[in-house]
């Protein structure tokens, strides 16, 4: 089945950084999602990416579907980024429609 | 939208209980997952149902787990003689166009 590689696995920042978080992916595909799962355990839906660029705010997101890799840039970082940041990819099960596989995601923990 | 939502949201239980998991999802959302996640991982899919069509289980799901969604709308998710290591956070998602929706998780710790 598809692989989903994130790096780097944990990051500390100081408030205020920008950051880079990657996640590459081992087969093409046509869906591809970033989460935010907070310390309470909630994810969140930060981007629906499968190729291009999204903003959102402090948060952008890129995918270069060719080349099998999604960039997720964190600006000015505030203390509440703080948790994992998670990117998934459709799994072995119902095409697009399906369950999602994800990475392991990258912790981030944000310092005041 | 008023989320997802699943209930309980923690469950501490003894080993050889059985235990029962509810899920809520958005209304009008027709298909619904079951993930589950454990420490320092990510979430790992159970099975999924489009309305009250159960369409797929994926092998983590041994004989002692089962899910229903009997009317297409909430999703029960019971596990039968619960074993230490089905420790974990239960995590519920419903779906809409490419987007899927989770909600809150059910925490569940087996003694």
């Amino acid at each position: 089945g598809i692989q989903v590689e994130q790096s780097p696995p944990d990051l500390i920042l100081q408030e205020g950084a920008n950051s880079t978080l990657r996640c590459n992916f081992s087969d093409s595909v046509n869906n591809l999602q970033w989460f935010h799962q907070n310390p309470w355990g909630q994810l969140i839906n930060l981007f629906y990416i499968p190729s291009g660029t999204k903003q959102n705010g402090r948060l952008s997101a890129t995918t270069v579907a060719t080349e099998r890799y999604s960039l997720l840039y964190i600006s000015s970082s505030q203390t509440t980024d703080s948790g994992v940041y998670f990117c998934a990819v459709p799994g072995e099960y119902g095409g697009s429609q399906g369950n999602l596989i994800f990475g392991k995601g990258t912790k981030l923990s944000v310092k005041p | 939208d008023t989320g997802v939502s699943q209930d309980p949201r923690h469950k501490i239980t003894k080993r050889g209980q059985n235990v029962t998991f509810r899920c809520d999802p958005i209304s009008e959302h027709n298909r619904l997952y079951w993930y589950r996640q454990t420490l320092g991982q990510g979430p790992e899919f159970l099975t999924y149902f489009q309305n009250e069509a159960q369409l797929e289980k994926s092998r983590l799901l041994s004989d002692r787990f089962s899910a229903e969604r009997p009317k297409g709308s909430f999703s029960t998710l019971e596990i039968q003689r619960t074993e230490q290591g089905d420790s974990a956070m239960y995590l519920c998602a419903s779906r809409r166009a490419d987007t899927q929706y989770f909600g809150p998780g059910t925490r569940l710790t087996v003694l």
